[in-house]
């Protein structure tokens, strides 16, 4: 199936830093949503975009819907260790579509 | 009720044996999501139900699928003649409404080994 492609596909950053990734896709999206998924466990919804150039916040995280429709951007600052895990991006094309795409995913590790 | 739960969370079977897996959803949803997750890939769309019936069919979801909600409650997804191929992890969701408003709960999923 479709998986929309995000970047990069890993990071290995130290406690403290900021972290930036990416999530792009070819076809239009009317809503953007990114999830955190930790080993073993199911995704965990972080941020929800719905409007063109929106731009949202959830404590240390910002996500920002793009204004082409075809992609999202996540930022984490001041990372902690309880931030690691894989974040994927999700994307839903049409009202009355209940289908999520979700991206390949970012895996993030937290260098001690 | 604290969560979408899905039992069990985790099988081995051997190639060619059936298997089902159960999802109870948060009690006030409405909607209920089966999603399928490789390992190092994101969750694939598989099937949704509101209430009782059964909207959206993946063409991931073969004829050896089958997924059931028939009290609008809880969920069971069915695999039969199982393949190795089907080793994955199954994902069940749950909503209030639509996903353009409304979040989507995931439960910590059934893991699937075929050998």
């Amino acid at each position: 199936g479709q998986q929309l492609n995000q970047s990069p596909q890993s990071m290995f950053i130290q406690e403290g830093e900021d972290v930036s990734m990416n999530c792009t896709s070819s076809s239009i999206f009317n809503t953007w949503l990114w999830y955190k998924q930790d080993p073993g466990e199911g995704p965990v919804l972080l941020i929800a975009l719905y409007k063109a150039g929106e731009l949202t916040s959830n404590g240390r995280l910002t996500a920002q819907f793009g204004i082409t429709r075809k992609d999202s951007f996540l930022n984490i600052s001041a990372s902690i260790p309880s931030d690691v895990g894989i974040y994927f991006c999700a994307g839903l094309n049409n009202f009355g579509n209940e289908k999520l795409t979700f991206g390949t995913g970012t895996r993030l590790t937290i260098i001690p | 009720d604290t969560g979408v739960s899905q039992d069990p969370r985790h099988k081995i079977t051997k190639r060619g044996q059936n298997v089902t897996f159960r999802c109870d959803p948060i009690s006030e949803h409405n909607r209920l999501y089966w999603y399928r997750q490789t390992l190092g890939q994101g969750p694939e769309f598989l099937t949704y139900f509101q209430n009782e019936a059964q909207l959206e069919k993946s063409r991931l979801l073969s004829d050896r699928f089958s997924a059931e909600r028939p009290k609008g409650s809880f969920s069971t997804l069915e695999i039969q003649r199982t393949e190795q191929g089907d080793s994955a992890m199954y994902l069940c969701a749950s909503s209030w409404g639509s996903l353009n408003t409304g979040e989507l709960f995931f439960g910590e999923g059934s893991r699937l080994t075929v050998l």
